[in-house]
């Protein structure tokens, strides 16, 4: 496609609920990233994959959070009995190596009720 | 912690003008910074990126660094309405894929 695309784009989960987020990046980009941003706030790093491995999973807030790219194309970040801080936009990002220029999707916007 | 400090505002401006937008950051190794746009409800959007000490300019726009001083900082000349947005500043360690952003500055510019 012609940009990372998210869904879904708004998300409602009455607490204790489980969702899954789905990434789906620019054809050909080795790199995925997610990031949280909340109100106000610029984005935090969740996690990383190169490919199909996830290298880098230091900023998920907890053990509720599970992300996987399978077949090192399209992701999942998969967020088990919601809380309401987890209340957020949920960004993919996505690059053709590591460190060129990322690319960000329009976000999943979760609010947990 | 690695900080990224930014001026919430909204910084406000008159159609034409030039707005300065200011990022300091707190980790020496920082070796890369960006600079994004973000609409409401849209996603972020790198307009400029730097790594050496001094100016690039691209367009109505000026990245500043200075490293010794930490601080970044960006220029948009002849301001528009339409570059009402909010401006993320972000910085990447040396060899580093993760951005750590500041919570962005906000930018109304007025007709």
């Amino acid at each position: 496609g012609a940009g990372v695309s998210q869904s879904p784009r708004y998300k409602v989960a009455k607490r204790g609920q489980d969702v899954a987020l789905r990434c789906d990046p620019i054809s050909g980009h080795v790199s995925l990233f997610w990031y949280q941003q909340a109100l106000g706030q610029g984005p935090e790093f969740l996690t990383y994959f190169q490919n199909e491995a996830q290298l880098d999973k230091s900023g998920l807030p907890s053990d509720r959070f599970f992300a996987e790219r399978p077949e090192g194309s399209v992701s999942t970040l998969k967020i088990q009995r919601t809380q309401q801080e987890d209340s957020a936009v949920y960004l993919c990002a996505s690059s053709l190596a590591a460190l060129a220029e990322a690319f960000f999707g329009q976000g999943t916007r979760l609010t947990v009720v | 912690q690695k900080e990224v400090e930014q001026n919430s505002g909204p910084l406000s401006v008159p159609e034409g003008a030039i707005a300065s937008l200011n990022c300091t950051y707190s980790d020496r190794v920082s070796q890369s910074f960006f600079w994004y746009r973000q609409y409401s409800g849209k996603s972020p959007e790198l307009i400029m990126s730097i790594y050496s000490n001094g100016d690039k300019e691209d367009g109505r726009f000026t990245a500043q660094l200075n490293k010794a001083s930490q601080y970044v900082s960006l220029l948009i000349r002849d301001s528009q309405p339409s570059d009402s947005a909010t401006y993320l500043c972000a910085v990447k360690e040396d060899s580093s894929y993760k951005l750590i952003f500041g919570s962005g500055t906000r930018l109304l510019v007025r007709p």
